[in-house]
């Protein structure tokens, strides 16, 4: 089965700074990788995803990148803010055919000093 | 309608309770999806159902039951937990077909096993 391996495990930063939180996958054949953010008690919120056939998508301060080959993928967060202090997890998603199974990395504790 | 509720929020049970926990998504979504979530750890899938019926069931211990009325509700009934079954109790839903895999998260149901 998938394999997603996430880095680092707690990252701090200061406010204005970029922030890069890094994953990889086994399964070559997977094709569609989420990114999730989870304040503490709430629900994981659908924050930025890409699809394996593109390599780049930004959003506002929000980017992901993906390396098909390299099988890796990363989240870049600009201009960070307080409000983006939160646990972030990647993850991905192996098209099985009937089922579409997430698969998760063990999440980054992002904390954004003022 | 673009969310997904889940009820109760909070539950406390005996070992010999049977209780319910409830799911509703009215965005047409016809995958819907239990998650487990401990303290500082991803989402752990525990069942996925496909257009009402169960496709995935990761193993789950017998006293977690689901059960799917309709498209639109998902119901995990629970009976003679474990203190160690206290955890966030998430469910999700996405579309079905292909390119359609983005998963949407309910807000959780805290469960305490006492």
């Amino acid at each position: 089965g998938e394999n997603v391996e996430q880095h680092p495990s707690t990252l701090s930063v200061q406010e204005g700074d970029s922030a890069v939180i890094k994953c990889t996958y086994s399964d070559s054949a997977s094709n569609y990788f989420p990114w999730y953010k989870q304040e503490l008690g709430k629900r994981p919120q659908l924050i930025i995803d890409i699809r394996s056939n593109v390599g780049e998508k930004k959003d506002q301060r929000i980017a992901v990148t993906l390396n098909k080959t390299a099988k890796h993928f990363s989240l870049h967060i600009t201009e960070t803010q307080p409000e983006d202090s939160a646990v972030y997890f990647c993850a991905a998603i192996t098209d099985g055919g009937s089922n579409y199974k997430l698969t998760f990395g063990k999440g980054t504790l992002l904390t954004v000093n003022p | 309608d673009t969310e997904v509720t889940q009820t109760p929020k909070h539950l406390v049970m005996g070992m010999t309770n049977k209780k319910s926990l409830k799911c509703e998504q009215h965005m047409g979504h016809r995958a819907m999806y239990w998650y487990k979530q401990k303290a500082k750890k991803p989402p752990e899938l525990m069942f996925v159902y496909s257009y009402e019926k169960l496709s995935i069931n990761e193993s789950v211990p017998s006293r977690f039951s689901p059960e799917c009325p309709n498209s639109s509700l998902l119901n995990l009934h629970l009976h003679a937990l474990q203190p160690e079954d206290s955890a966030l109790y998430l469910c999700a839903s996405s579309q079905r077909g292909k390119s359609s895999y983005e998963q949407y998260f309910g807000p959780g149901t805290r469960l305490t096993v006492t």
